[in-house]
């Protein structure tokens, strides 16, 4: 079957650090990708691993263990505008036929 | 370069009535992508194009559903009759063809479906 799983919903603190995590069941498994979505706008790449381990883009760092079926993406240095919605997911059989988490929404507080 | 454009952005219609959504895809990009999010729940895929051809549709819900890309430019999906269930956001997404380092879809702002 094809599963991911994510937190709901988190809070965190502006200049925090946050770690959301993502844990998926697919078959035919081609790579994770995170997208950020505000609400109403369209989702917004921000990070796609293939291979274990971490890749880091600046404030955002994402890490793949493809044996224990485990992501996560990292935001460092939190800021209000990263209030918003993360979607994980899975690209099952290689032709971006994504299988998505339900989200989780992040609210960044002063 | 102009991102993924979908009209309407939101259209409220009442049941058995029929709605066709649009999207335009990043000019030169052969793969088209349709996905939904119905209240409370995941974005889920529906059919994917490779210019005019309907490379896999195997998440389309129903026959009341119809997409087409003629000409291998923009889509068009159709709804008819619409059912309430069918209430939902309905998002496009592009990508171009090539090494699978350019693996990344580009999303559209979604058009927002209200069945009444």
């Amino acid at each position: 079957g094809q599963n991911i799983d994510q937190p709901t919903e988190m809070t965190a603190t502006e200049g925090a650090i946050v770690q959301i995590n993502c844990t998926y069941q697919t078959s035919g498994f081609n790579g994770l990708f995170w997208y950020q979505q505000h609400a109403g706008e369209a989702p917004t790449f921000l990070s796609y691993n293939v291979l274990d381990g971490l890749e880091e883009k600046g404030r955002f760092s994402s890490f793949l263990s493809r044996s224990k079926g485990y992501s996560y993406l990292l935001l460092k240095e939190l800021q209000m505008k990263d209030s918003a919605s993360y979607l994980c997911a899975g690209d099952s059989g290689g032709y971006n036929k994504l299988i998505f988490g339900a989200g989780t929404r992040l609210a960044v507080h002063p | 370069e102009a991102g993924v454009t979908q009209f309407p952005s939101h259209s409220v219609i009442e049941k058995g009535q029929t709605v066709t959504l649009r999207c335009d895809p990043i000019s030169g990009h052969d793969n088209l992508y349709w996905y939904r999010r119905v209240m409370g729940k995941e974005i889920k895929f529906l059919l994917h194009f490779v210019k005019e051809s309907k490379q896999d549709e195997s998440g389309m819900p129903n026959n009341r559903f119809l997409a087409e890309r003629t000409g291998g430019t923009y889509s068009t999906l159709k709804v008819q009759p619409a059912e309430l269930e069918d209430s939902g956001v309905y998002f496009c997404a592009s990508k171009e063809s090539g090494a699978s380092g350019a693996n990344v879809l580009t999303f559209g702002a979604g058009s927002r479906l209200t069945v009444l």
